[in-house]
């Protein structure tokens, strides 16, 4: 099946920790894009690649990374730089002209 | 910029009534991409529909209708005799066609009550 996968669903972080969010795609799309979603905001860009080996800051990439080595994969990493973590995670590709793909989302808890 | 604004932070309606969900945007291109997505309580995003900026045709699907107005700068969505199964937090979005970046409205959600 052709698809989005993220992993954990529900992922739990101490205070100071960095932790990391996968997220697989099998569907030759070349962009990929995180979002973040709070209760009342919506859909915020945090970081957005195009192409492998390339990867743009969105409107709130502070305190977060990514790496894009490879076509089919896109992880972010929250890091203790990222005051206020605790929110809901979301994986895309596709987009442009086009409609996204997203993957079930990975819930962030600090503890 | 491109902005894109869902007034409405949440609808509760009874089955079986209409309900439109609005959907106002900003944008300085002439080329540009419209869409709505459905997210229900499991979380994921699921894709509705798609405009672009030269197709201002209304289009309907089942009990869904959608409404693109260039003049007001909306692009409205219609759900016609409502179902419970409708429930979920509905979002508007805009691509513009320099940036193809996509920007989300904060979203409606929609309660539906038997």
């Amino acid at each position: 099946d052709g698809g989005i996968t993220q992993s954990p669903k529900y992922l739990f972080r101490k205070e100071g920790q960095n932790v990391t969010l996968s997220c697989e795609q099998n569907l030759n799309h070349d962009a990929m894009y995180w979002y973040r979603q709070d209760p009342g905001q919506g859909l915020r860009l945090i970081y957005y690649s195009q192409i492998v080996n390339d990867f743009q800051k969105g409107d709130i990439a502070e305190g977060y990374s990514v790496s894009r080595e490879k076509k089919e994969s896109f992880p972010l990493t929250v890091t203790s730089a990222q005051k206020n973590p605790t929110a809901f995670y979301l994986c895309a590709t596709g987009g442009g002209p086009n409609e996204q793909f997203f993957g079930p989302g990975t819930r962030l808890t600090v503890l | 910029a491109q902005k894109v604004t869902q007034a409405q932070t949440e609808i509760s309606v009874v089955e079986k009534e209409d309900v439109t969900l609005d959907c106002v945007y900003e944008t300085r291109d002439t080329t540009y991409y419209l869409f709505w997505y459905k997210q229900p309580p499991s979380g994921e995003l699921v894709f509705l529909i798609r405009r672009n900026s030269f197709d201002e045709q209304n289009e309907i699907s089942g009990r869904y209708s959608w409404n693109f107005q260039k003049s007001t700068s909306s692009f409205n969505f219609t759900i016609t005799a409502s179902q419970v199964v409708d429930s979920a937090v509905y979002f508007c979005a805009l691509s513009e066609g320099t940036s193809y970046i996509p920007t989300f409205g904060r979203g409606t959600s929609l309660i539906v009550h038997p």
